[in-house]
């Protein structure tokens, strides 16, 4: 089992819905959670870091994290063509280290 | 936004080849790191510093070397290119005045033929 577990996708949503991207973790320990966005040939960029259970919302976008359950999700409202993109889940697991999800492709169609 | 620089983004060199990838950052953190990364597949840690003069390897075994004699500067060096290099090299640091937060460069795309 990987400690970081994503839906390698791609996952396709209309333009204007939701798109929710999910990942599992395994560490229980883990305090520190990260979402970035990966555009083809670019380096990620970090978009949300979340690390408290619940909700935390900037713009379009809106993190969750639940400890309990050990996932933390993305949400992207009124998707657009330009959120397509591979979405890459971090998580600092207990020893400090950054353990990267393989990541979600992402696809809105137009 | 992250002010971290690599050189060179693009280059293709020969087999055999020394060449050194350069990576800097104005922030003053005190972590850096080195990714390597195949085009759609998964960021892999190669080399990480958390302060001048310490180095370590990361989780992806790699016939690269790293220094860190400046907290700004982080370079890689391959003593003798392959093929099997031939790959996305991505730098990046953090540091707690940015919530330990990882940023990227924008990345340096090697090929050996």
């Amino acid at each position: 089992q990987k400690e970081v577990e994503q839906n390698s996708g791609p996952l396709s949503v209309p333009e204007g819905a939701i798109a929710s991207l999910n990942c599992t973790y395994s560490d229980r320990g883990s305090q520190s959670f990260f979402w970035y966005r990966q555009y083809s040939g670019k380096s990620p960029e970090l978009i949300m870091s979340i690390y408290s259970n619940g909700d935390k919302e900037d713009g379009r976008f809106t993190a969750q994290l639940n400890k309990a359950s050990q996932y933390v999700s993305l949400l992207i409202r009124d998707s657009q063509p330009s959120d397509s993109a591979t979405y890459l889940c971090a998580v600092k697991s207990s020893n400090y280290q950054l353990i990267w999800g393989a990541g979600t492709k992402l696809i809105i169609k137009p | 936004e992250a002010d971290i620089y690599q050189t060179p983004r693009y280059l293709v060199i020969g087999t055999g080849k020394k060449i050194t990838l350069e990576c800097s950052q104005t922030m003053g953190h005190d972590k850096m790191y080195w990714y390597q990364q195949d085009p759609g597949m998964e960021l892999h840690l190669i080399h990480y510093s958390y302060g001048v003069n310490s180095t370590e390897k990361g989780d992806l075994s790699s016939e690269s070397t790293v220094s860190r004699i400046r907290t700004e500067h982080f370079p890689l060096t391959l003593e003798s290119a392959r093929p099997s290099h031939t790959s996305q090299y991505l730098c990046a640091s953090s540091g707690q005045e940015s919530g330990n937060t990882i940023y990227f460069g924008e990345g340096s795309w090697l090929t050996v033929v």
